[in-house]
């Protein structure tokens, strides 16, 4: 009964190759969100979403793109991976209304590009 | 651009010392701010919260943090570590109207046993 879940665990693969990486979260929450951890521990955000909008890190390449086929699920997908794609990617979860916008983190996804 | 500082990046304790962690934020308005920890490879779990009233907060684990509105700042305090306290931890924070957390650099904590 994990509340957010990730898979893979662990993705490894090669320069210019096009992955995903899938987030389901069963908390019945409205808003989703992709971090970057780096390899020095630093979380940025990448995407957040909700039925209503998408937001976008400015910083965030273009070659990465959500999918959300429904509330309960976002998907990243990377197009064309680099060696500094590499790095530990969490999702998470919110709901709009309650306790402003507490997240619940999934286990991550350590992605490495060789 | 709200942002989040955390200055003490690596804190080395002894188990019985207490622990206090800095956390500075930049943003004047209203803010919710969050205290999480990291076990070592694992995901981020929420220690505890602040979004209004008592400017003490208290969360799992014997950890409290202080909200001081003048000084920007909610740093996190435990009396007396254990081991298992060794984990990096992360202050974020959140404006009013927006769903993204700012994340600070993040302190890791290592308690000598």
């Amino acid at each position: 009964d994990t509340a957010v879940s990730q898979t893979p665990k662990y993705l490894v693969t090669q320069m210019g190759n096009d992955k995903s990486i899938k987030c389901e979260q069963n908390l019945g929450h409205d808003t989703m969100y992709w971090y970057k951890q780096d390899s020095k521990k630093f979380l940025k955000i990448m995407f957040s979403y909700n039925n209503k909008e998408l937001i976008i890190n400015e910083t965030v390449p273009n070659r990465f793109s959500p999918k959300s086929p429904d509330k309960a699920h976002l998907n990243l997908h990377i197009n064309s991976l680099e060696l500094g794609d590499s790095a530990v990617y969490f999702c998470a979860s919110s709901q709009e209304q309650g306790f402003p916008y507490e997240q619940y983190f999934g286990p991550g996804t350590r992605l490495t590009v060789t | 651009a709200q942002s989040v500082s955390q200055h003490n990046h690596h804190v080395i304790l002894s188990e019985a010392a207490s622990l206090e962690l800095g956390c500075n934020y930049s943003y004047g308005g209203t803010v919710n701010l969050f205290w999480y920890v990291q076990y070592p490879g694992q995901h981020l779990q929420l220690l505890l919260k602040y979004f209004s009233g008592d400017p003490l907060v208290k969360g799992i684990k014997g950890f409290e943090a202080e909200f001081i509105k003048s000084k920007f700042s909610f740093n996190l305090r435990k009396p007396s570590v254990q081991w298992s306290d060794t984990a990096e931890y992360f202050c974020a924070v959140n404006s009013g109207s927006a769903r993204q957390l700012t994340f600070g650099s993040g302190t890791q904590l290592t308690v000598l046993p």
